[in-house]
C-alpha cells in the first residue's frame, strides 16, 4: 500500500525559531494535507493543498505541495510555545472524485518540542 | 457548529470482552470514518460509513465491525479483545464531496488488560 515518509521524526528547537518539516511518498499524491496533533486530541487540519506546486499559509505556517506530486513540505515561522505537538502529512490512498469512498494514508509524524 | 463528539473518552476494559465506541458527527456530515492511533502503527484507517452503508474497510480482522444510523451517528465494535487493540480509536466526519476536510473527534482511548 501507499507509505508517507516524514522526516524529522522529532525536533526540539527554540522559541522563535523556524522549523521546516516534509513528507514523501513513492507514488503520487493528489492532495496533501497538514494536521496537528496536540496531546490527549484529535487531530486538526491546519493545510490542505490541491495543486501541484501550491503554495499556501495559514498564518505562521506555510505548506507546499511539491511539483512531482510526491513531495509536501510544512514550514513554521516564529515558534511558539504552543506549536508543540505532533503534526501529521496525509493524503488520500486513491485520486477522489468527488463521490465514493474516502480514505486517508498518514505519516508517522513529526513530534515538535518548542524550548522557551 | 458543534464539533465531532466522541464517547466514552477513556476506557478500560480486559481481553475477551468486547467494546462499543461512539461519534457523532458534525452536522450536516453524513460521511464518518474510524481511524486507529497506535505509538508503533500511527493512524490506520479501520472503515468509512456514509448513509448507513459501510463504503470502505481497512485491513483488520472481522472483530473489528462498525455501523451507522439514519441520523449519521456512528459506532464501532471491537470484539474479544486483544492487547493488541489498546489504541486511540479516533471518529472523523466530512462534508458530502468534500475531499480533504475530515474533522476529527478528541478519540477514544482503549486499554486492554
Amino acid at each position: 500500500g501507499q507509505q508517507l515518509n516524514q522526516s524529522p521524526q522529532s525536533m526540539f528547537i527554540q522559541e522563535g525559531e523556524d522549523v521546516s518539516m516534509n513528507c514523501t511518498s513513492s507514488s503520487i499524491f493528489n492532495t496533501w494535507l497538514w494536521y496537528k496533533q496536540d496531546p490527549g486530541e484529535g487531530p486538526v487540519l491546519l493545510i490542505a493543498l490541491y495543486k501541484a506546486g501550491e503554495l499556501t499559509s495559514n498564518g505562521r505556517l506555510t505548506a507546499q505541495f511539491g511539483i512531482t506530486r510526491k513531495d509536501s513540505f510544512l514550514n513554521i515561522s516564529a515558534s511558539i510555545p504552543s506549536d508543540v505537538g505532533i503534526y501529521f502529512c496525509a493524503g488520500p490512498n486513491k485520486p477522489y472524485s468527488g463521490a465514493g469512498s474516502y480514505q486517508l494514508t498518514f505519516g508517522k509524524g513529526t513530534k515538535l518540542s518548542v524550548i522557551p | 457548529k458543534a464539533g465531532v463528539t466522541q464517547t466514552p473518552r477513556y476506557l478500560i476494559k480486559t481481553r475477551g470482552q468486547q467494546v462499543t465506541l461512539s461519534c457523532s458527527p458534525i452536522s450536516g456530515h453524513r460521511s464518518v470514518s474510524w481511524y486507529q492511533q497506535t505509538p508503533g502503527q500511527g493512524l490506520q484507517f479501520l472503515f468509512e460509513y456514509f448513509s448507513e452503508t459501510q463504503r470502505n474497510k481497512g485491513n483488520f480482522p472481522g472483530r473489528f465491525s462498525g455501523r451507522q444510523f439514519s441520523n449519521s451517528r456512528s459506532e464501532m465494535n471491537v470484539s474479544t479483545l486483544e492487547l493488541g487493540d489498546s489504541a486511540l480509536y479516533l471518529c472523523a466526519s466530512r462534508e458530502t464531496g468534500a475531499a480533504g476536510e475530515l474533522f476529527f473527534g478528541e478519540g477514544s482511548r482503549l486499554t486492554v488488560l
